[in-house]
């Protein structure tokens, strides 16, 4: 199964756009890139997912190259609220490695005045 | 809908007593987990669940034990508490869609006092 590899932390200025980096090299053909977030002590939030193409919602973007080893998180314009710490994790298709769903220690995203 | 609930939210133990954690979900969700959070840490899974009356161990599931009796709950047990379980508990659920994939949804989280 595929680990993902994050910088322990990261600073941002408010109304600026973060970027936050994802190395998962081993990564399969069949697995997912998740991003959850984790305000304070609360329970982690999903974000935005995806397998090869650029995704798009509300809360973010997600771009993975083309060889799908590396993807970045962009959250376009950081407010305060959006410091937390983020995950990156791979999921395969059907939930085949539900038993290897850890979240590692994720980047702690600061966004400053 | 109140998604993910975890009862209760606040416990303190002595070394050695027992006690249940109670999860349940009202998506209608074949999977669940439990996690395990250590301060500074990310979160570790426990033990999960594919559906009704199936549970699996997860990376670190020594000292607990789990049921799934009805689809909605998922209920983490710890036979004789040890203060290495003092950890901030996490339940989560998710379903597998169409296209295979599958985003979890998380409970408040049980914090955990073990003395």
């Amino acid at each position: 199964d595929a680990k993902t590899t994050q910088p322990p932390s990261m600073d941002c200025a408010e109304g600026r756009a973060a970027n936050l980096p994802c190395n998962h090299s081993t990564i399969s053909g069949n697995e997912y890139v998740y991003w959850y977030r984790q305000i304070h002590s609360q329970g982690p939030q999903y974000i935005i997912h995806g397998l090869k193409n650029n995704e798009t919602n509300e809360m973010a973007s997600l771009i993975i190259t083309e060889d799908r080893k590396s993807s970045t998180l962009i959250l376009p314009h950081a407010t305060l609220r959006d410091t937390a710490v983020y995950y990156c994790i791979v999921r395969a298709l059907y939930n085949t490695n539900a038993g290897k769903s850890t979240f590692g220690d994720g980047t702690t995203l600061t966004v400053k005045p | 809908n109140a998604g993910v609930t975890q009862t209760p939210k606040f416990r303190v133990l002595k070394t050695g007593q027992s006690m249940t954690l109670l999860c349940a979900q009202d998506m209608n969700h074949e999977y669940m987990y439990w996690y395990r959070q250590d301060p500074g840490m990310g979160l570790r899974l426990i033990h999960y669940s594919v559906g009704e009356g199936t549970t699996a161990k997860g990376e670190v599931p020594d000292g607990y034990n789990v049921s799934r009796l009805k689809k909605q709950n998922f209920l983490l047990g710890l036979e004789s508490a040890a203060p290495s379980q003092t950890s901030v508990y996490f339940c989560a659920s998710s379903y597998s869609s169409q296209l295979g994939t599958d985003t979890q949804y998380f409970g408040p989280g049980t914090r955990l006092t073990v003395l």
